[in-house]
């Protein structure tokens, strides 16, 4: 079946440093999604990017969808406390069935 | 808008007792799916509902079963409950098909 998978496990940033989180799947994918789960807490979606090649920003975070649309990353510039939590990507998969990737644990010194 | 709701939010059990969690979507969602969260699998899909029906399936035992209402609100249910079913069980509701999910808080089983 389809596998989705993300590099790091896991992160330690100097505040102030980039994170780029890096996700992979076995399959060419309609679309991808990102979403962020704070410590304690559940994920809260972040985006969906749809079309090859695509790059979307918010504020400093910019997500790109690979040219094959199997892959995906999401870029953190300039990280702060705040940024702390784990990001995951998903994709649907056979019967379309969202994916999660393994998640990366993003830890942020103050 | 509410959000998606769980009940109950902590659960402790014994081996072999079953377990029935709740969920209840966000108002006019009518799909909802159900993920088993554990620190060394990540987030594991359990099945998923849309009207009535499940769609989808993940790879889990029978034991793992589920069921969705009129109302679009969802139960699931574990059966004989085994040490490893100790998770957080997260329920997340959708306008449609792969769209956007609204997670709610999850419900912490502990089986002991």
């Amino acid at each position: 079946g389809q596998q989705v998978m993300q590099i790091p496990q896991y992160q330690h940033v100097q505040e102030g440093e980039d994170f780029t989180t890096y996700c992979n799947s076995s399959t060419t994918l309609s679309n991808i999604q990102w979403y962020k789960q704070r410590p304690g807490g559940h994920p809260v979606f972040l985006i969906q990017l749809v079309k090859s090649g695509e790059v979307k920003k918010q504020k400093r975070l910019t997500f790109q969808f690979g040219e094959a649309k199997k892959n995906s990353s999401l870029h953190i510039t300039a990280t702060q406390t705040t940024d702390v939590g784990t990001y995951f990507c998903a994709g649907p998969g056979s019967g379309n069935m969202l994916t999660f990737g393994g998640g990366t644990r993003l830890m942020v010194k103050p | 808008k509410a959000g998606v709701t769980q009940t109950p939010r902590y659960l402790i059990k014994t081996r072999g007792q079953q377990v029935t969690l709740s969920c209840s979507p966000i108002s006019g969602h009518r799909s909802v799916s159900w993920y088993q969260q554990t620190p060394g699998q990540g987030l594991q899909f359990l099945f998923e509902y849309f009207s009535e029906t499940q769609r989808n399936k993940g790879n889990f035992p029978g034991r793992f079963s589920g069921r969705q209402f009129s109302n679009s609100r969802s139960e699931m249910n574990v059966s004989t409950l085994e040490l490893g079913d100790s998770a957080l069980y997260l329920c997340a509701s959708s306008l449609g098909w792969n769209g956007e999910q609204f997670f709610g808080p999850g419900t912490r089983l502990t089986v002991l």
